[in-house]
């Protein structure tokens, strides 16, 4: 069963562009979470998507948002990069319909603003 | 919003050893999960505890939901080299949405001496 992907591993952007970061759940799976984490803030919830629906969110600008679709695959869009954005995106993927004890996390993708 | 304190922040141990961490939390949580993470991989699960005073092992990993629902420990018996990582505690928590939001602690930080 493979697992979740987050595309691309790497990515390195100049301060106010704006990047769009993609993660596929695990098959079968139809929600997906991303979480951001940084040396300094730690790990920390950016949103969940549930059947193409913002289910919940975090404290995050308006700057960060996301989108599901109908095969589950969701993306993420930050627009005018900052410096402080730099840091570790995660999605993490669970069936979403009912209550799982923790959720499977990809390898996320390394955002790097200059 | 909800803080969770893990500590301790790092340890260095000998090959061997017993390691214990903890995390506590200013607000119950309905499930506590222990996450490792290794260096540019996401957190992966260990561990998931969904009642109170409950006590779960895997291998040598023991972890136990604190009574009150604000605090969990983990254990890690005769440390080996591939125990190095960084360890997180996350609470669990339901929405009002049916969502299910994860709050980590900063991590701990597990260095192990051959």
């Amino acid at each position: 069963k493979a697992g979740v992907t987050q595309t691309p591993r790497y990515l390195i952007k100049t301060r106010g562009q704006q990047v769009t970061l993609s993660c596929s759940p695990i098959s079968g799976h139809r929600s997906v979470s991303w979480y951001q984490q940084t040396p300094g803030q730690g790990l920390q919830f950016l949103f969940e998507y549930f059947s193409e629906t913002q289910r919940n969110k975090g404290n995050f600008p308006g700057r960060f948002s996301g989108r599901q679709f109908s095969n589950s695959r969701s993306e993420m869009n930050v627009s005018t990069l900052e410096l402080g954005d730099s840091a570790l995106y995660l999605c993490a993927s669970s069936p979403g319909d009912r209550e799982v004890y923790g959720y499977t996390f990809g390898s996320g993708t390394r955002l790097t603003v200059v | 919003g909800q803080q969770l304190n893990q500590s301790p922040q790092s340890m260095f141990i000998q090959e061997g050893e017993d390691v214990s961490m903890n995390c506590t939390s200013s607000s119950i949580f309905n499930t506590w999960l222990w996450y490792k993470q290794d260096p540019g991989e996401g957190p992966v699960l260990l561990i998931a505890l969904y009642k109170a005073g409950e006590l779960t092992s895997n291998g040598r990993l023991t972890a136990q939901f604190g009574i009150t629902r604000k605090d969990s420990f983990l254990n890690i018996s005769a440390s080996i080299p591939s125990d190095v990582g960084i360890y997180f505690c996350a609470g669990q928590l339901r929405s009002g949405a049916g969502s299910y939001q994860l709050t980590f602690g900063k991590g701990t930080k597990l260095s192990v001496i051959p």
